[in-house]
């Protein structure tokens, strides 16, 4: 019963490189969303999808872009890499949109940017 | 004045006390709350809703005070395992859930 996968787990990069962090759920659920989680600040949101063709942006989406791909899939782009986004990334997804529901949580992809 | 505050702890705790953490949210339209907790380097997990009544799960209690604008959470007879951090969640804006940073509770044997 896999939940919430996210790939990669580990990543360093450049300054400058792009990448794109890939989610997906086997759960069947509506929304979906990418938080970081930095030291001392919680985990803030980036984007979410409440259900599949739209997305929007949370509280901190500069330097992100996303695709909510299918049901299944919502992907985080980095276009241009900044030492700022130097985070743990979560991907989550919950059945219920507006904040009601229970958040199932993927096991966070470790970004590094130098 | 963040939306969502909580004490960073640590709390350090021995086996079988009762501890007891708070979280303050400034939105006083916000509707739902939670309580999650994060092991270290892990993913959170939802540990209880917290309800306008007050909630009991087994060992912790969770309960809301809309006139105070809080929410807290009761751990009694503290177990090792209990040692994680405990982030407080609140819709505080539109629909989306605002993440507290967390308090740090460690249970000593």
């Amino acid at each position: 019963n896999a939940g919430v996968t996210q790939t990669p787990k580990f990543q360093v990069l450049k300054t400058g490189q792009s990448m794109t962090l890939q989610c997906a759920q086997d759960m069947n659920h509506n929304s979906m969303y990418w938080y970081r989680q930095d030291p001392g600040m919680g985990l803030r949101l980036i984007y979410y999808s409440a259900s599949e063709g739209t997305t929007d942006k949370g509280e901190v989406p500069n330097g992100y872009n996303v695709s909510r791909l299918n049901k299944r899939e919502f992907s985080l782009r980095l276009e241009s890499a900044a030492p700022s986004q130097t985070s743990v990334y979560f991907c989550a997804s919950s059945e219920l949109a507006g904040g009601s529901g229970e958040l199932f949580f993927g096991e966070g992809s470790r970004l590094t940017v130098l | 004045r963040k939306e969502v505050e909580q004490d960073p702890g640590p709390f350090n705790v021995p086996e079988g006390a009762t501890v007891a953490f708070n979280c303050t949210y400034s939105n006083s339209a916000s509707q739902s709350f939670f309580w999650y907790r994060q092991d270290c380097r892990k993913e959170p997990k939802l540990l209880m809703s917290v309800y306008s009544s007050g909630n009991e799960d087994g060992r912790f209690t969770a309960q809301l005070n809309r006139a105070s604008q809080y929410i807290s959470l009761l751990i009694r007879d503290s177990k090792l395992s209990d040692s994680a951090t405990y982030l407080c969640v609140v819709n505080a804006y539109g629909n989306k859930l605002v993440f507290g940073a967390g308090t740090i509770l460690r249970v000593k044997s």
